[in-house]
């Protein structure tokens, strides 16, 4: 268990630009989640995928975010025409289930992170 | 929808002293676990404790526990013989049952614990 592992750990850009993280969850764990955390709130949901299908978008999540997680296996999120208010940290996490069942919810494992500012 | 509220910004405990830390929560919902997770200063969450709705009785981790009372909502942590490693953001979360839920948490807005020397 090498843990969720996210890049870069901190990301400077100027407004208007693209961005793009990448998470690498835990090998075995079919489900990832992204959240984002502002300074001194606990992070808010904002989207979810199961194996390489995104299943749930957040309405925090607008058009201007997009994310993938090509053949299940890693995930990225990309945030184009950056703003002010999208400086935050990002969240990461992986976690192993099967189906929609609920008691086959197991605890999310998270990454350490990308924090986003905006200058 | 459901929400999770961590009514004390920030606590403080002297070293090996027992501190207990709050949440209430509120969901329509009748499964769901709850979840006490740590985040240290710069570094990343880890899961601390995890309490299952549908069980009476409260979950226990080392010097961790919780007092789950279900009737009032109502999901604190106890934290006993404090260690200086246990200073960080502590936040309460809760993830419901549902065809639509998967999985996705819910936090609070956490409490800063600091443990004193």
């Amino acid at each position: 268990d090498t843990g969720v592992s996210q890049n870069p750990r901190h990301k400077i850009t100027k407004r208007g630009q693209n961005v793009t993280f990448r998470c690498d969850p835990i090998s075995e764990h079919n489900r990832l989640y992204w959240y984002r955390q502002t300074l001194g709130q606990g992070p808010e949901f904002l989207t979810y995928f199961q194996n390489e299908a995104q299943l749930e978008k957040s309405r925090l999540l607008s058009d201007r975010f997009s994310a993938e997680r090509p053949k299940g296996s890693f995930s990225t999120l990309e945030i184009q025409r950056t703003e002010q208010g999208d400086s935050a940290m990002y969240l990461c996490a992986s976690s192993l289930g099967s189906g929609t069942g609920f008691y086959s919810n197991q605890p999310q494992h998270f990454g350490d992170g990308t924090r986003l500012s905006i200058l | 929808a459901q929400t999770v509220t961590q009514s004390q910004p920030e606590m403080s405990v002297q070293e090996a002293e027992t501190v207990t830390l709050s949440c209430t929560y509120d969901t329509s919902e009748n499964n769901y676990y709850l979840f006490w997770y740590k985040q240290p200063p710069s570094r990343q969450m880890i899961l601390v404790i995890r309490q299952e709705a549908y069980k009476q009785q409260n979950a226990t981790e080392n010097r961790f526990s919780v007092n789950f009372q279900k009737a009032a909502k109502s999901f604190s942590l106890k934290i006993s013989d404090s260690q200086l490693g246990d200073t960080a953001m502590y936040f309460c979360a809760l993830v419901t049952g549902g065809g639509t839920s998967y999985g996705k948490l819910t936090f609070g807005q956490g409490t800063i614990l600091t443990v004193h020397p």
